[in-house]
């Protein structure tokens, strides 16, 4: 079946520091791969998503590359700000239509110190 | 454009009590979906309705049903709620293999 592993932390770090936060997958077929965050008591909003081999998702500074070899879709940002402070969930998306729902991480829980 | 919307956002149950959560897109999706999302588990699918008319269980459907209205309202509902479904509720939609949007959530604690 379909899985995905991330780290779940807490992960902490001092502002303007480099985040990197891991995420791997098994998925049968050609999934799609998302990043989502979620900031405290709200819901999931979209972050970056790559649909094939090779691509790179980016927005608001995150990056995230769809790596086939290494089943692999880490998130990564230069400088990280207070506001980046939140839980951040990798999830794939497989077969046709995807209509069948995503298969999520358990979160990674990213706090940013001032 | 209000995108997904989830009511009610709060809830308290007794065991035993039933109650129907809703879920409305005003983006046009075809398919649209239940998860529910607890401590240490991430989120769960729990239904989903891939288009107006149909609907298919997910990995934790036990113990709810769901009812597709009409392309744009999706309810889930707990006919006799217990205190393992205490969780946070997440309605979800899409357009075809594309991200999901989802909704605000609604916390229910089950007593």
């Amino acid at each position: 079946g379909n899985s995905v592993t991330q780290m779940e932390g807490p992960v902490t770090l001092s502002e303007e520091a480099f985040l990197t936060i891991n995420c791997t997958y098994t998925a049968t077929g050609y999934p799609s791969l998302f990043w989502y965050v979620q900031y405290p008591g709200e819901g999931l909003q979209l972050l970056l998503k790559a649909t094939k081999a090779d691509d790179k998702g980016s927005n608001k500074g995150f990056e995230a590359t769809y790596r086939k070899e290494t089943t692999s879709f880490h998130l990564e940002k230069g400088s990280v700000q207070v506001s980046d402070s939140a839980v951040y969930f990798c999830a794939l998306g497989v077969s046709g239509g995807g209509a069948d729902g995503l298969t999520f991480g358990k979160g990674t829980h990213l706090i940013i110190q001032p | 454009n209000a995108g997904v919307t989830q009511t009610p956002k709060f809830q308290v149950l007794k065991t035993g009590q039933s109650m129907t959560l809703q879920c409305a897109q005003d983006m046009n999706h075809n398919s649209m979906y239940w998860y529910r999302q607890d401590p240490g588990m991430g989120l769960r699918l729990i239904y989903y309705s891939a288009s107006e008319g149909t609907t298919d269980k997910g990995e934790v459907p036990n113990g709810y049903n769901v009812s597709r209205l009409n392309k744009r309202e999706f309810s889930l509902r707990l006919e006799s709620a217990a205190p393992s479904q205490t969780s946070v509720y997440f309605c979800a939609s899409s357009s075809g293999f594309q991200a999901q949007f989802f909704g605000p959530g609604t916390r229910l604690t089950v007593l």
